[in-house]
């Protein structure tokens, strides 16, 4: 496709239960970047990936967020034993260079 | 603690009107970028500015660099209902390779 794709576009869970968010970027783009945005808030960084190099995980807010990309293509972002604090729309967004992001239109992740 | 705070948090207009947005920090950035982000979609990329005291204009959109990098400003000149949706200002550190956004301004111009 021609942008960002992210899967799913909704998921509702139930607290305490793992959820496994997807990211496709363009093809192309070495980078990679997750975000977080809660209700009407800007994005909170929490992971960035570059080509093969150790990604920085600075942002990522406790032990049970990861993520993992393979080469330049697909990353997962993954939530483990989710709470209700977790409920947030995650954002996914991919760049050649820095300055210019394109972000997929996002998971809105509903933890019940 | 917020690294970019923007005001105002929320705008209402009517159309026709003009409408400055504003991006404060106290940290020094490399680059600062304007997105636009509608509901249910992502932001989009308005416009990347770099050098301190810059000045791009975008048709009817004015994005300013300050002289110190430190803060920048989006200005509108005779809103229209298509400009509706949340102005985020997002900035690049000399360290790191993260982008800071800003706390966001919801915009809504009203026909």
């Amino acid at each position: 496709g021609a942008g960002v794709s992210q899967s799913p576009s909704n998921k509702v869970t139930e607290k305490g239960k793992d959820v496994e968010l997807r990211c496709d970027p363009i093809s192309g783009h070495t980078a990679l970047y997750w975000y977080r945005q809660r209700l009407g808030q800007g994005l909170e960084f929490l992971i960035y990936f570059q080509g093969n190099s150790a990604p920085d995980k600075s942002g990522l807010p406790s032990d049970r967020f990861s993520a993992e990309r393979t080469g330049e293509s697909v990353s997962t972002l993954t939530i483990q034993r989710t709470q209700q604090e977790d409920s947030a729309v995650y954002l996914c967004a991919s760049s050649v260079r820095w300055s210019e992001q394109y972000f997929g239109p996002g998971t809105r992740l509903t933890v019940t | 603690t917020q690294l970019l705070e923007q005001s105002p948090q929320f705008l209402s207009i009517q159309e026709g009107e003009n409408l400055t947005v504003y991006c404060n920090s106290s940290s020094v950035f490399s680059s600062l970028q304007w997105y636009r982000q509608e509901p249910g979609e992502g932001p989009v990329l308005l416009v990347t500015v770099v050098t301190g005291g810059e000045v791009k204009k975008l048709k009817r959109l004015t994005f300013q660099f300050g002289d110190a990098r430190k803060d920048s400003s989006l200005h509108i000149t005779a809103a229209q209902p298509g400009d509706t949706g949340l102005y985020l200002c997002a900035g690049e550190r000399y360290t790191g390779n993260q982008f800071y956004f800003g706390t966001g301004t919801s915009l809504t111009v009203i026909p």
